[in-house]
């Protein structure tokens, strides 16, 4: 079993649509949670980052945390073409032993 | 700032030849990562440095591979010798702290025929 599962979809949604980004995780030692954007042919540049538990709001994206499941969550409102992208989330616990352990991405197609 | 730079962007080679690839992270920066992205396996790990000393190489796959940091500002990750499953995209990230924002590169495409 992976530390950090992820859907690699494709999903593909219409313009306008809330798209929901899941990843599940088996370490109970991350403390920090992240979410990156990587377009095609580039490399993943930070979306989101939260520490612990809880909900954080940056515009039209939503990043969650449910520690007590071994969950995460992003989701993006009034989503648009320019959102097609592939969504990685990413976890570490921050340690001395730092490692980010990242998701294999999901493939988002937001069509107009 | 320049952000992290990455060259080549692109490489072809044979199997069985060296392969050098070069990083230069952002400027104060303490921490340099490697990472291989392929469809199969997503985005691995392959080492890193904190302070140009390497911390952590258990993703680097085989004694074929090889990474270096002589100084603040450069890095290499060397492929001795070649083979195609090594093709992938290799990605180079710096990081001003432990646990903060990764700041990923362009990325070199890597094809070993």
């Amino acid at each position: 079993q992976k530390e950090v599962e992820q859907d690699p979809g494709p999903l593909s949604v219409p313009e306008g649509a809330i798209v929901s980004l899941n990843c599940t995780y088996s370490n109970s030692a991350f403390q920090y949670f992240m979410w990156y954007r990587q377009y095609s042919r580039k490399g993943p540049e930070l979306l989101m980052y939260t520490y612990s538990s809880g909900n954080k709001e940056d515009g039209r994206f939503t990043a969650q945390v449910d520690k007590s499941s071994k969950y995460i969550s992003l989701f993006i409102r009034d989503s648009q073409p320019s959102d097609s992208a592939t969504y990685l989330c990413a976890m570490s616990a921050g340690t001395g032993g730092f490692k980010t352990i990242f998701g294999a991405g999901t493939r988002l197609f937001v069509k107009a | 700032d320049a952000g992290v730079i990455q060259s080549p962007r692109h490489e072809v080679t044979e199997m069985g030849q060296e392969v050098t690839l070069r990083c230069k992270p952002i400027s104060g920066h303490d921490y340099l990562f490697w990472y291989r992205q392929t469809m199969m396996r997503g985005l691995e790990l392959l080492i890193y440095f904190n302070n140009n000393v390497p911390i952590d190489d258990s993703g680097m796959p085989e004694d074929r591979f090889s990474a270096k940091m002589p100084n603040a500002s450069f890095s290499t990750l060397k492929i001795q010798p070649s083979e195609p499953r090594d093709s992938a995209v290799y990605f180079c990230a710096s990081s001003p702290r432990a646990a903060d924002t990764q700041y990923f590169g362009p990325g070199t495409r890597l094809t070993v025929l």
